[in-house]
């Protein structure tokens, strides 16, 4: 069976300070990624998307950013964090086989950020 | 351009009682729905999904969605709501022609026993 991983679970960073989440998934082969992240446990945003290796497409224009540097590993970044980028930052993942179009994606357990 | 609107920020129903969570879309084409739970810190869970087919959508933990194209509606659905219901629910849409999900804002169901 297919499950995601993220860590830290939990995370408090200074302003200014860098970061790196890591998102990865097991039990499936050249999924399609997901970042998003949710503030004041509303709506979900989503931030960057990655169809395979190395492609990242961006749907925010802001200060993170999103590498893939192996097919089931999706990391989130930042060189400079902002009060602004609190958060809880979900991973997701959808199976790439068949009619993509139609699966489901599939979420991680999150990551609660705090930049004070 | 694809969205999602859901009415209503807060459901509250008493234990047993039928409970509805509200979705309409705006899709261009013939819309793929869903609908996820997510519990307090944690993350989403998906619960069924809308292709095709039969309007009526039977998914996890007694939830049933009924998709109705004339209304571009998909609620969600349980004939007798338990305590342990009580989460946020999210409905979705995708374009048939885009990869990318639309989320609704959420809807908080509360289930008083």
């Amino acid at each position: 069976s297919q499950t995601i991983h993220q860590w830290p679970a939990t995370l408090v960073q200074p302003v200014g300070s860098p970061l790196s989440l890591e998102c990865t998934v097991e039990g499936t082969s050249n999924p399609n990624l997901y970042w998003y992240r949710q503030a004041a446990g509303r709506g979900l945003q989503l931030l960057f998307y990655s169809v395979g290796i190395g492609q990242i497409s961006s749907e925010v224009p802001q200060n993170l950013s999103a590498s893939r540097p192996q097919d089931r590993q999706f990391i989130l970044s930042s060189k400079k964090l902002l009060l602004s980028d609190s958060g809880f930052y979900l991973c997701a993942w959808r199976a790439d086989r068949g009619l993509a179009r139609i699966n489901e994606q599939f979420f991680g357990p999150g990551t609660r950020l705090t930049v004070l | 351009a694809q969205s999602v609107a859901q009415p209503e920020d807060q459901v509250n129903v008493a234990e047993g009682n039928p409970l509805t969570v509200k979705c309409t879309y705006s899709v261009s084409g013939n819309p793929y729905l869903f609908w996820y739970v997510q519990y307090p810190n944690r993350g989403l869970q998906f619960l069924l999904k809308y292709i095709t087919g039969d309007n009526l959508v039977k998914g996890s933990y007694g939830f049933e969605a009924e998709f109705n194209k004339s209304q571009t509606s998909f609620h969600l659905k349980k004939p007798s709501a338990l305590v342990s219901d009580s989460a946020l629910y999210f409905c979705a849409v995708r374009d048939p022609h885009d990869y990318k999900l639309s989320f609704g804002a959420g809807t908080t169901v509360t289930v008083r026993a």
